[in-house]
């Protein structure tokens, strides 16, 4: 069980736009910055969005993050077949004095 | 450009050790904090240790806290988690990660470790 929640699968056609949930509490959302990840098919993770909203150099702006108290959402527009990928969200716990993650939703590009 | 290649993943038996190694370039290794994050097969991702860019200040996952030990030296540019007491429940791929501004912004490809009888 992991200590923030996100749906375990979403889809979308190519060109709309699609949203990951990922619920936390005070100790973790609630008090920190929120972080997400994409996961290609067998490869390593890669940060795709940090400090809630902010874009590392060479992810294209269809990928925006957001976070709203105990909350934090990742949207997805335009989405194209490449996009299909397992995306984690991530934040630092203060009660647990650890990293936590999400369980990982799984986008299917249909 | 920024790499990080993980080695020492294999088979071992239950209760046994591994050391894993990640060999750091491209970047300034000594000034970065570093992690260690692992992913059960078909599982998510589940951070493990991380360790301060001097080496004197690490911190662990609940459930590896005492049989597990991250380290580095500097010189070498190399970052290490020795694995001890090994639980099947250990099978994972284990990545390492550069720590920037305390999140984790650069993965390796990983390593396998297996425990299994």
């Amino acid at each position: 069980q992991s200590v923030l929640t996100q749906p375990p699968s979403a889809s979308g056609t190519p060109g709309q736009r699609v949203t990951i949930s990922c619920s936390g509490s005070i100790s973790n959302i609630g008090s920190d910055y929120v972080y997400w990840y994409q996961q290609l098919p067998g490869t390593a993770p890669k940060l795709l969005i940090y400090k809630n909203d902010q874009w590392p150099s060479g992810v294209p702006d269809r990928f925006s993050g957001s976070r709203s108290g105990t909350s934090a959402s990742l949207a997805i527009s335009g989405l194209r077949s490449e996009d299909e990928a397992d995306y984690y969200c991530a934040s630092w716990d203060d009660s647990l004095g650890a990293w936590v993650f999400g369980g990982g939703t799984k986008l299917t590009v249909l | 450009e920024v790499q990080l290649v993980e080695s020492g993943g294999g088979l071992v038996q239950p209760g046994g050790s591994l050391r894993l190694s990640c060999a750091a370039s491209g970047f300034t290794f000594s000034s970065h904090w570093m992690h260690w994050v692992r992913q059960a097969p078909g599982k998510g991702l589940v951070w493990v240790s991380r360790i301060n860019s001097d080496g004197r200040s690490t911190s662990y996952a609940d459930s590896v806290k005492g049989r597990f030990t991250i380290s580095r030296d500097n010189a070498k540019n190399t970052l290490y988690l020795q694995l001890n007491s090994l639980r099947a429940e250990d099978t994972a791929a284990y990545y390492c990660a550069r720590s920037y501004d305390a999140y984790m912004d650069f993965w390796g490809k990983g390593t396998t470790v297996t425990v299994s009888s």
